[in-house]
């Protein structure tokens, strides 16, 4: 069974343009967590997706970022017009049962 | 609300000796705890997990954790530590109160065995 799969693993965008994560859950997860790491800290959590819905989006910034998890396909977290304080590390977590978390590796976003 | 406090930031042990990496937690009703490991450049990798039951939980590479409610703590322990353990450990809480899914983190103790 495949781990969570994440791509980009690195991410270089300048400041406004858009930044698209992927993340594929582990087969027969239906939960997807994402996650933002900066520098020397702790994961912050920031939205909670099962199939389709939104469940939690109290970590998420009010503006210029949006997750979806669709029927079919990757979770995807979309970054709009990024600023410097958006470089990070994003995480996606998937789950089959809300209890264990699997993280993916990653993506390395940097705004330049 | 829901917090976790990892008072360490870096922990230094020699190699063969046991480890303790120290967590302490606050939610308001009974909590979730997780610890997981991240070596450089990549993500968390799942320890072990506190759910119910006995208060001594075992996890992978022969870590294991003790759920102490009076003290709000679940410290991470192993009994002969590897210079491979060198990583850095995260402490994980969430409330068991349904429709809360996040997990909150500590802020991450570095662990260095010396060989």
């Amino acid at each position: 069974n495949a781990g969570v799969m994440q791509n980009p693993r690195h991410l270089v965008r300048r400041r406004g343009q858009e930044a698209r994560l992927r993340c594929s859950p582990m087969k027969g997860h239906s939960h997807v967590y994402w996650y933002r790491q900066l520098p020397e800290e702790g994961l912050k959590f920031m939205v909670y997706l099962q199939k389709e819905n939104i469940i939690d989006e109290s970590g998420m910034p009010k503006e210029r970022f949006s997750a979806e998890f669709p029927k079919e396909g990757p979770s995807i977290l979309r970054i709009q017009q990024v600023v410097r304080g958006d470089s990070a590390a994003y995480f996606c977590a998937s789950s089959p049962d809300r209890y264990e978390q699997y993280f993916g590796p990653g993506t390395r976003l940097t705004v330049t | 609300a829901q917090s976790v406090a990892q008072p360490e930031d870096q922990v230094n042990v020699a190699e063969g000796n046991p480890l303790t990496v120290k967590c302490t937690y606050s939610v308001s009703g009974n909590p979730y705890l997780f610890w997981y490991v991240q070596y450089p450049n990549r993500g968390l990798q799942f320890l072990l997990k506190y759910i119910t039951g006995d208060n001594l939980v075992k996890g992978s590479y022969g870590f294991e954790a003790e759920f102490n409610k009076s003290q709000t703590s679940f410290h991470l322990k192993k009994p002969s530590a590897l210079v491979s353990d060198s990583a850095l450990y995260f402490c994980a809480v969430r409330d068991k109160d349904f429709g809360n899914e996040k997990l909150t983190f500590g802020t991450g103790t570095r662990l260095t065995i010396i060989p």
